[in-house]
């Protein structure tokens, strides 16, 4: 089946530092990559869609310049959390459908500490 | 109204015991739904997608759709332990663009 690698699984930095993270699709061609968060004991919260060569779309609320979206090929598609805070702390997952209206392929999620 | 709802729980039920989930949805939600099971730290994993009204089985999983009412919902028969974790619907965005939209999602407690 359609498989979405992330990484890293979790990372611990300090405030004030960049983060970045990858998933990439192994086996499938991903056009589009939606990335999520999930603070405790929440529901999972769309953050932007990012589709191949083109700029992402951000919801409402979420910063363009503080989460910076890259999906430059139809296999990877990174998150770097800029500048971070404590209150940036979650847990960040991204996701893929293999084909129009399919379901979404989930990465194992990364866990973001900011100290 | 929010556009995915879904009653938090926890909902308990006994080993052995039909664990009944429910969900109901907005008008910008269009007609595909999927169910995820995710345990506490983890990424959600599909159990179900249903995409007509009426019933789909998979094994101890029934999802049903009723499109007149907006509601869905998932039957898991046999409760095991196993089964206790957060389940999440979701439905597609209506605007398109594959975008899926959560439930709160729902906690479900199986007791030995």
């Amino acid at each position: 089946g359609a498989v979405v690698s992330q990484h890293p699984s979790w990372v611990i930095c300090k405030s004030g530092t960049s983060v970045k993270i990858e998933c990439r699709s192994l086996d499938f061609q991903a056009t589009t990559m939606f990335w999520y968060r999930q603070f405790p004991k929440q529901s999972l919260m769309l953050m932007a869609t990012s589709n191949e060569g083109s700029k992402a779309t951000y919801e409402q609320g979420v910063e363009k310049d503080k989460f910076l979206i890259n999906h430059a090929s139809l296999t990877l598609s990174t998150l770097t959390v800029t500048s971070a805070h404590p209150e940036d702390s979650s847990f960040y997952i991204c996701s893929s459908p293999d084909r129009a209206d399919s379901p979404l392929h989930f990465g194992n999620g990364t866990r973001l500490t900011v100290t | 109204q929010k556009e995915v709802e879904q009653n938090s729980g926890p909902l308990s039920v006994p080993e052995g015991a039909i664990a009944s989930l429910n969900c109901t949805y907005s008008d910008r939600v269009s007609q595909s739904f999927f169910w995820y099971r995710q345990y506490s730290g983890k990424s959600p994993e599909l159990i179900m997608s249903i995409y007509s009204n009426g019933d789909k089985e998979d094994g101890r999983f029934t999802a049903q759709l009723n499109k007149a009412s907006q509601y869905v919902s998932l039957l898991i028969r046999d409760s095991q332990p196993s089964d206790s974790a957060t389940y999440l619907c979701a439905g597609l965005f209506s605007g398109g663009y594959n975008k899926l939209i959560f439930g709160a999602g729902t906690r479900l407690a199986v007791h030995p």
